[in-house]
């Protein structure tokens, strides 16, 4: 069983779209958490959410919103897709917030806006 | 604020041949320290972790890091490489007491040639 899954794997779209990636965990973990890698593999953390509260929030455009309609799920919606959002977004989980926790990743989705 | 810088972005080596990657960090506290690694389309997968306790650590698959405070390096190494090794590594930092807010180096890339 696939302990951190998400979807879709790959993501083509035109630009001004609204798109949702999807991510859950069976891990029975209290943390979720959707990380930006872009064309040179640079990772940067978005958000962060513990039991369903937001507690990590990057500085990144409103346009991207994530939600968690339990603490299994973590969601991440994008309006008006930008060039720029081509990227693989990686969920990830953990079991606590702070600390030497280690995060589970999904295996990422590749958005590509054209 | 922390930062991590690996040193070199392509590492190449042949099989049965010893592997360094190197990581230095910058951090205002006792950071913890992670290596990552992911394999092509996969997920990042922890390889291992300092917090605070020995300054050997032996991670998964035969990899094991060092830290050195008075350098403030993290390089991971393995005796012996192995052609499933190829893979993108990441270098991790965390300060102690705070939120989970991970920053990762820009990876570098193993090559492992017969």
């Amino acid at each position: 069983d696939t302990a951190v899954s998400q979807t879709p794997k790959y993501l083509v779209t035109q630009m001004g779209n609204d798109k949702s990636i999807k991510c859950e965990q069976n891990l029975g973990h209290d943390t979720m958490y959707w990380y930006k890698q872009d064309s040179k593999k640079f990772l940067k953390i978005m958000f962060s959410y513990n039991n369903k509260e937001l507690i990590i929030n990057e500085t990144v455009p409103n346009r991207f919103s994530p939600k968690s309609p339990d603490k299994a799920h973590l969601n991440l919606h994008i309006n008006s897709l930008e060039l720029g959002d081509s990227a693989v977004y990686f969920c990830a989980s953990s079991q606590e917030l702070s600390g030497g926790e280690k995060l589970f990743f999904g295996s990422g989705t590749q958005l590509s806006v054209l | 604020a922390q930062s991590v810088t690996q040193l070199d972005s392509h590492v190449s080596v042949s099989e049965g041949t010893p592997v360094l990657l190197r990581c230095n960090y910058s951090s205002s506290y006792s950071p913890s320290l992670f290596w990552y690694v992911q394999h092509p389309n996969k997920g990042l997968q922890l390889l291992l972790k300092y917090t605070s306790a020995a300054t050997l650590v032996k991670g998964i698959n035969g990899f094991e890091a060092e830290f050195k405070k008075s350098e403030t390096s993290f390089h991971l190494t393995k005796p012996s490489a192995h052609m499933s090794d190829a893979a993108e590594y990441f270098c991790v930092v965390k300060p102690a007491g705070t939120a989970s807010k991970l920053t990762f180096g820009t990876g570098t890339r193993l090559q492992v040639t017969l």
